[in-house]
């Protein structure tokens, strides 16, 4: 089956420092990958949506030039949380679709906590 | 009005037994319904698809009422390894597009 990784799994830092994770499709192709929020017993909420060599579409209420998202190629997107505070401390999961297909693969997540 | 929603439970239930969950969703112009499981501190994966006849994977059946807006998953033979967080989850589009995510209802199945 399709496989996402994420990387880091976990990461702590520190308050207005910047942190990058990363988000691959090991054996498919790309071209959209889905960025997620997820707090402490919410839903999962979609945070941008990312096409492989354009700009990031971020949905109403994600500031854009907080969270950087960079889909270079059709394995690997990015998301960078700038100047980190608390409050962005959550669960964050990409997720990477192939193309001519609607079903959405699921990286590991990553768990960002912010001191 | 929550765009999907899932009672949260939790649902307690007895190896063996049988179990049903709920979902609703709002928005009829919803196209593609699914059943996520989510395991404590870990990411979605599916279950399965949700059809409009009804479809059936081993001991889990989903029915999908579009009148109601109304989903259900039934889990037959409860065993330990089935507790988790049940994500009812819809999209509005067929192609690629974001998923709607309910909260989940989470399930504890005891010995």
């Amino acid at each position: 089956g399709a496989v996402v990784s994420q990387h880091p799994s976990r990461v702590i830092c520190k308050s207005g420092t910047s942190v990058k994770i990363e988000c691959r499709s090991l054996d498919f192709q790309a071209t959209t990958m889905f960025w997620y929020r997820q707090f402490p017993k919410q839903s999962l909420m979609l945070m941008a949506t990312s096409n492989e060599g354009s700009k990031a579409t971020y949905e109403q209420g994600v500031e854009k030039d907080k969270f950087l998202i960079n889909h270079a190629s059709l394995t690997l997107s990015t998301l960078t949380v700038t100047s980190a505070h608390p409050e962005d401390s959550s669960f964050y999961i990409c997720s990477a679709s192939p193309a001519l297909n609607y079903e959405q693969y699921f990286g590991p997540g990553t768990r960002l906590t912010v001191t | 009005r929550k765009e999907v929603e899932q009672d949260p439970g939790p649902f307690n239930v007895p190896e063996g037994a049988t179990v049903a969950f709920n979902c609703t969703y709002s928005n009829s112009a919803s196209q593609s319904f699914f059943w996520y499981r989510q395991d404590c501190r870990k990411e979605p994966k599916l279950l399965m698809s949700v059809y409009s006849s009804g479809n059936e994977d081993g001991r889990f059946t989903a029915q999908l009422n579009r009148a109601s807006q109304y989903i259900s998953l039934l889990i037959r033979d409860s065993k330990l390894s089935d507790s988790a967080t049940y994500l009812c989850v819809v999209n509005l589009i067929r192609s690629q597009g974001n998923l709607i995510f309910g909260k989940g209802t989470k399930l504890s199945v005891k010995p």
